[in-house]
C-alpha cells in the first residue's frame, strides 16, 4: 500500500463549481507539499503546510493540513479550465528527507 | 534563468542501448534527487545526493547509475535500457533538512524517456 493516498483518483468538474481533493497518510507528516503538473510539463509548487491547522490561499486555491498532520485537503473555489491538471501530493516523513508523493489527482474542468 | 534544467527534455531510444539525462541546479542547494513518474502518474524516487555524496539510493536497478561530479549537478545513466524503463524522470533540488525548515523542493521540466 501506498505511503500517501490522494483521493479522488480522477475528478471532472464542471467550470464555476468547486472541488476538493484529499491527501491522507497513515504516519505523521512534518512537511506536506501540493503541486500541480499539466500534461508534458514539470511541478509547479503551489503551497507547502507544516503546522498542524494550518490553512494556506493562493488566488481560489486554498489548502489545510489537519491538526493531526496526517491529511491535507486542497480547495479550488470557482474552477476555472486552467486549473486543469495533475495535483500531486508530496510529503516529508519524520525522520526521512526524502518526499514521497501520492497517487495523484487528474483535474479536468469542462466547460 | 532556469533554476532546475534537465536535458534532453525528450529521448527515444531502442532497448539495449545506453543512455544519460543531465541536471543542472543554479539556486545553490546542496541536494538533488531523481524521481521517475510512471505512466500512471506516479511519482517515486530513485536517488538523492547531498553535496556530491549519495544518501538516498531506493530500490533502483543497477543499470542505473546516478553520478554528482559537484554539487550543482546530478547527471543519471542508464546502461542495456529496457521497456520497462520508459516513464518521464524528473530531477530536483533542495536545501539539506529543507522540510524542517519549511523551504521547497525544485523540479526540472522532465526528462520523457521512450525505449522502443
Amino acid at each position: 500500500s501506498q505511503e500517501l493516498e490522494q483521493s479522488p483518483q480522477s475528478l471532472i468538474v464542471q467550470e464555476g463549481k468547486n472541488l476538493t481533493i484529499n491527501c491522507t497518510s497513515s504516519k505523521t507528516l512534518y512537511g506536506l507539499y501540493w503541486y500541480k503538473q499539466k500534461y508534458g510539463e514539470g511541478l509547479i509548487f503551489l503551497m507547502m503546510l507544516q503546522k498542524g491547522g494550518e490553512e494556506k490561499s493562493h488566488e481560489k486555491i486554498t489548502a489545510k493540513l489537519d491538526e493531526k498532520k496526517q491529511q491535507s485537503s486542497l480547495h479550488i473555489t470557482a474552477s476555472q479550465p486552467s486549473h486543469a491538471g495533475i495535483y500531486l501530493c508530496g510529503a516529508l516523513l519524520f525522520g526521512n528527507e526524502k518526499l514521497t508523493f501520492g497517487t495523484g489527482t487528474r483535474l479536468t474542468i469542462i466547460p | 534563468d532556469t533554476a532546475v534544467s534537465q536535458t534532453p527534455k525528450y529521448l527515444v531510444t531502442q532497448m539495449g542501448n545506453d543512455k544519460s539525462i543531465k541536471c543542472e541546479q543554479n539556486l545553490g542547494h546542496d541536494t538533488m534527487y531523481w524521481y521517475k513518474q510512471d505512466s500512471k502518474k506516479f511519482l517515486k524516487i530513485m536517488f538523492s545526493y547531498n553535496n556530491k555524496e549519495l544518501i538516498i539510493n531506493e530500490t533502483v536497478p543497477n543499470r542505473f547509475s546516478p553520478k554528482s561530479p559537484d554539487k550543482a549537478h546530478l547527471n543519471l545513466h542508464i546502461n542495456s535500457l529496457e521497456l520497462g524503463d520508459s516513464a518521464v524522470y524528473f530531477c530536483a533540488s533542495s536545501l539539506r533538512g529543507a522540510g524542517a525548515r519549511g523551504y521547497g523542493y525544485t523540479f526540472g521540466s522532465g526528462t520523457r524517456l521512450t525505449v522502443v
